[in-house]
């Protein structure tokens, strides 16, 4: 079964912390992709970051990087010195085998000034 | 860059009317993704396709039903609609299969009275 759990629901933090939003994923297929998107309250989802599961290579974007763990099915996504506008919901997702994404159920993130 | 259109942005029916949503993938693209989001909710997967063929299918009531026309738009016809229906209907699409990040319309707010 293919299945992505978030297990953070809500985070609150003040501007300039930095925040990490957990993502466990389970699935049996070898090859599989991850993604991060974010929905602000404007209700859009938008596309972060994909990361396929033979490349473990962690990133840094700007305020934003990624740790992806083959080892313990996590791929966790940290923004660091947080600012009002990250005020969203966060999803993780994956893809393996199919013609769909799987979502996990969110973690809000409420940076507050 | 172009981006997925949706149409309409917001509906508003009576129970056991019928809806339909359009959606206009980017230029390219060959695989459409319709998911249904509920308030607080992960967005849902519904259905895809892939070349105009039916190619992956979610958790769609039988009273909906999608397809992929030949220039790749996808419809969503919705009917006997219930108030349990009202939602955010978002349309994706991407390019290949498996590596790539589905890219996601602004959404069509399905509001049933």
């Amino acid at each position: 079964a293919q299945k992505v759990t978030q297990a953070q629901t809500e985070i609150s933090v003040v501007e300039k912390e930095d925040v990490t939003l957990d993502c466990v994923y389970e699935t049996r297929d070898t090859t599989y992709y991850l993604f991060w998107y974010k929905q602000p309250p404007s209700g859009e989802l938008v596309f972060l970051i994909r990361r396929n599961s033979f490349d473990e290579q962690n990133e840094i974007s700007g305020r934003y990087s990624w740790n992806f763990q083959k080892s313990t099915s996590s791929f966790n996504f940290t923004i660091t010195a947080s600012q009002v506008v990250d005020s969203a919901v966060y999803f993780c997702a994956l893809r393996s085998g199919t013609y769909k994404y799987i979502f996990g159920t969110g973690t809000r993130l409420k940076v507050l000034a | 860059a172009a981006g997925v259109i949706q149409s309409p942005r917001h509906l508003i029916k009576e129970k056991r009317e019928t809806a339909t949503l359009k959606c206009y993938p980017i230029p390219r693209h060959d695989t459409v993704y319709w998911y249904q989001q509920g308030p607080g909710q992960d967005p849902q997967f519904l259905i895809s396709f892939y070349e105009k063929m039916q190619s992956d299918k979610g958790s769609i009531p039988d009273r909906f039903s999608a397809q992929q026309f030949s220039d790749y738009h996808s419809e969503l016809n919705m009917s006997s609609l219930e108030l349990g229906d009202s939602a955010l209907y978002f349309c994706a699409s991407s390019s290949g299969t498996g590596a790539t990040e589905a890219f996601f319309g602004q959404g069509t707010r399905l509001t049933v009275v």
